[in-house]
């Protein structure tokens, strides 16, 4: 089962910020935080992934809480290719993979 | 392009057939994952090998297996297809097995009529 909670949906306009959240307040010490994002009629893709400081990337940003309970996706300028379904994961079991996808957060962009 | 192939892109069978999906990695990396993804269930792991043998087992039924080869290449055996099993199945690999990125094949399309 997956050990995080994401809004169903959200929106945003192109070429705004976009902040994805996520919780997970079940995660263990070693656990990462990994995000992964799925387009229409695609496999999914990695987007970034971090353990307990801010982590950036060509693609993201994740900050994460200092209590690790909740991390939040920051997508610094939104464009329509970036509407897709945003996965906030967990490992799953006691090594660092495989990864359990949930149902993820859909985005829409709006132009 | 994410180095990950999979075959055949689309499958049409009938219910008590079985079917075989292919997995071909990334060239180097050691772990293989499979992945079912239904409408109403989303994406769900389902087994996961590492250099050839079991690694994790998820919610795999038993009409289905799976094995990865000494070339590293995997295989998804289907049996005793229902209607139910019509997904996309999606395989997925890493270089190893902590804190790797999962590199996904763009899937097979399974219909069970």
């Amino acid at each position: 089962d997956a050990k995080t909670t994401q809004p169903n949906s959200m929106e945003s306009n192109e070429e705004e910020p976009v902040h994805l959240p996520c919780n997970h307040s079940t995660i263990s010490g070693t656990d990462y935080i990994h995000w992964y994002r799925q387009l229409p009629s695609q496999g999914p893709e990695y987007v970034i992934h971090g353990l307990t400081s801010n982590v950036n990337n060509r693609m993201a940003s994740l900050a994460i809480a200092e209590d690790r309970k909740s991390s939040t996706l920051i997508l610094h300028r939104a464009t329509l290719r970036d509407a897709a379904v945003y996965y906030c994961i967990l490992p799953w079991g006691s090594g660092n993979t495989p990864l359990v996808f949930g149902k993820g957060t859909r985005l829409s962009v709006i132009a | 392009d994410s180095g990950v192939t999979q075959t055949p892109k689309h499958l049409i069978t009938a219910t008590g057939q079985r079917v075989t999906l292919r997995c071909s990695p990334r060239s180097g990396d050691l772990s293989v994952y499979w992945y079912q993804q239904s409408l109403d269930q989303g994406l769900q792991f389902l087994i996961q090998y590492y250099n050839g043998e079991e690694r994790a087992k998820g919610n795999i039924l038993e009409r289905f297996s799976a094995q990865q080869f000494p070339d590293l290449h995997s295989e998804l055996n289907l049996s005793s297809l229902e209607l139910g099993d019509s997904a996309l199945y999606f395989c997925a690999s890493s270089l190893g097995t902590a804190n790797e990125k999962l590199f996904f094949g763009s899937g097979t399309q399974l219909s069970v009529l």
